[in-house]
């Protein structure tokens, strides 16, 4: 079962940004939460993940609670291309072994982007 | 980066026949998965093909329904044996490596199957 909890839907205005939530309250203290989209019609593609400090990459920003219950996906400026589902996931270390590199997806968020 | 190739991308299929589908990266990688996504829903694990051994399932995914073959570090087949309409889903192809690639998990653009 997935770890996580996030809203079903949401609507961001284009040009704005998109703060997509995600409760993880019961995440171990080695499990990192990851961010997938899913674009209508293709595969899941990964966006960005963190442990516990906050993380920007070309795509989007991720920044995680103190206490590392829950996390918010920040899309600084939305464009009707990232009109997706988003997917927060919560994934052990890669030193785990094999079940490490395993996907658990709950039911995500979809976004919607508006003209 | 790796890129991932799904044949066919879809297929209508009758009743109590078997579709295989394949899965080729365009790079050696050390994980291979595949998943199901029935309509509407988020993506379900199938199993892990392992190379040169027998693929490993998750809890209500059997071998007889679901044969997997791994032959190499690039390609990968699943067969949906026996379909019945409730077989009807996209299935997707996924690959992982160890080292720098280990965080990102690529993922193939699915088979959409029908099953009437």
């Amino acid at each position: 079962d997935a770890k996580t909890t996030q809203p079903t839907s949401m609507d961001c205005a284009e040009g704005r940004a998109a703060n997509l939530p995600c409760n993880h309250s019961t995440i171990s203290g080695n499990e990192y939460v990851y961010w997938y989209r899913q674009i209508h019609s293709q595969g899941p593609q990964y966006i960005i993940h963190g442990l516990k400090n906050n993380e920007t990459n070309e795509m989007a920003s991720l920044i995680i609670t103190e206490d590392r219950k829950s996390s918010t996906l920040i899309l600084p400026h939305a464009t009707l291309r990232d009109t997706a589902v988003y997917y927060c996931i919560v994934r052990p270390p890669r030193r785990s072994g094999a079940g490490s590199y395993q996907l658990t997806f709950g039911k995500g968020t979809k976004l919607s982007v508006i003209p | 980066s790796a890129v991932i190739s799904q044949k066919p991308s879809r297929d209508i299929c009758q009743r109590g026949t078997s579709l295989t589908i394949q899965c080729q990266v365009d790079s050696q990688v050390t994980m291979m998965f595949w998943y199901r996504q029935q309509p509407g829903q988020s993506l379900t694990l199938i199993a892990t093909a392992n190379q040169g051994s027998e693929a490993t399932y998750e809890s209500g995914f059997v071998i007889d329904k679901f044969p997997i073959s791994r032959p190499n570090l690039t390609f990968s087949t699943l067969t949906v044996s026996n379909m019945s309409p409730e077989d009807s889903s996209i299935y997707l192809c996924s690959a992982a490596s160890g080292g720098a690639s280990y965080n990102e998990q690529f993922f193939g653009p699915g088979t959409r199957l029908t099953v009437l």
